[in-house]
């Protein structure tokens, strides 16, 4: 298996563009989760899927965040527009959690530069 | 609320010596607990888990962890550290009534010195 698959693993914009993240989870997981990564805040949670349905988007930092998961083999994260604070990195992860104790398998990030 | 606190952000040994990574955590039913570790522009790796059974806990690169469920921790060890153990450890908790998502400690970077 290749495990998770994130795109692109680079992105440099500039303040005010729109920026899509692609997450391509591990065939027969069922859950999905999209995290990002800073030196102040550590890793943080932003959202996650159940079969393609968001269960859980408290994480989200504000609205021009969005992330969509229009089937079982792809994700989206979307920041419109950027701004200079959300350069991190944002992890996909995927778990097959019919039993709870599944670990999660995490993509390798892309690494966000918003200048 | 599911917590988990990591109360080094650094942890520095010598090549061959032990290491200890600390981990408490705090959950309302019984635990499960992970351990992951990251390398440099890399992602988490999965390193082991306690779900159930023995407190000692062993996984990948000669890494253990042991569960006391009393001082509610789950610390990280490995007997002789190596150079290439260095990296950022994350201990992380679920508790068992249900499927949520893994909570993060916010991670210890360990440095093994030659």
């Amino acid at each position: 298996d290749a495990g998770v698959i994130q795109s692109p693993r680079h992105e440099v914009t500039e303040m005010g563009q729109e920026v899509t993240l692609r997450c391509k989870p591990i065939s027969g997981h069922d859950y999905l989760f999209w995290y990002r990564q800073t030196m102040m805040r550590g890793l943080e949670l932003l959202i996650y899927f159940n079969n393609n349905v968001p269960i859980d988007d408290s994480g989200m930092p504000e609205d021009r965040f969005s992330a969509k998961m229009p089937n079982a083999s792809f994700s989206t994260l979307k920041i419109q527009p950027s701004e200079p604070r959300d350069s991190a990195v944002y992890f996909c992860a995927s778990s097959f959690l019919s039993s709870s104790y599944n670990e999660q398998f995490f993509g390798p990030g892309t690494r966000l530069t918003v200048l | 609320a599911q917590s988990v606190a990591q109360p080094e952000d650094q942890v520095n040994v010598a090549e061959g010596n032990p290491l200890t990574v600390k981990c408490t955590y705090s959950v309302s039913g019984n635990p499960y607990l992970f351990w992951y570790v990251q390398y440099p522009n890399r992602g988490l790796q999965f390193l082991l888990k306690y779900i159930t059974g023995d407190n000692l806990v062993k996984g990948s690169y000669g890494f253990e962890a042991e569960f006391n469920k009393s001082q509610t921790s789950f610390h990280l060890k490995k007997p002789s550290a190596l150079v290439s153990d260095s990296a950022l450890y994350f201990c992380a908790v679920r508790d068992n009534s249900g499927n949520t998502p893994l909570v993060f400690g916010k991670g210890t970077r360990l440095s093994v010195i030659a």
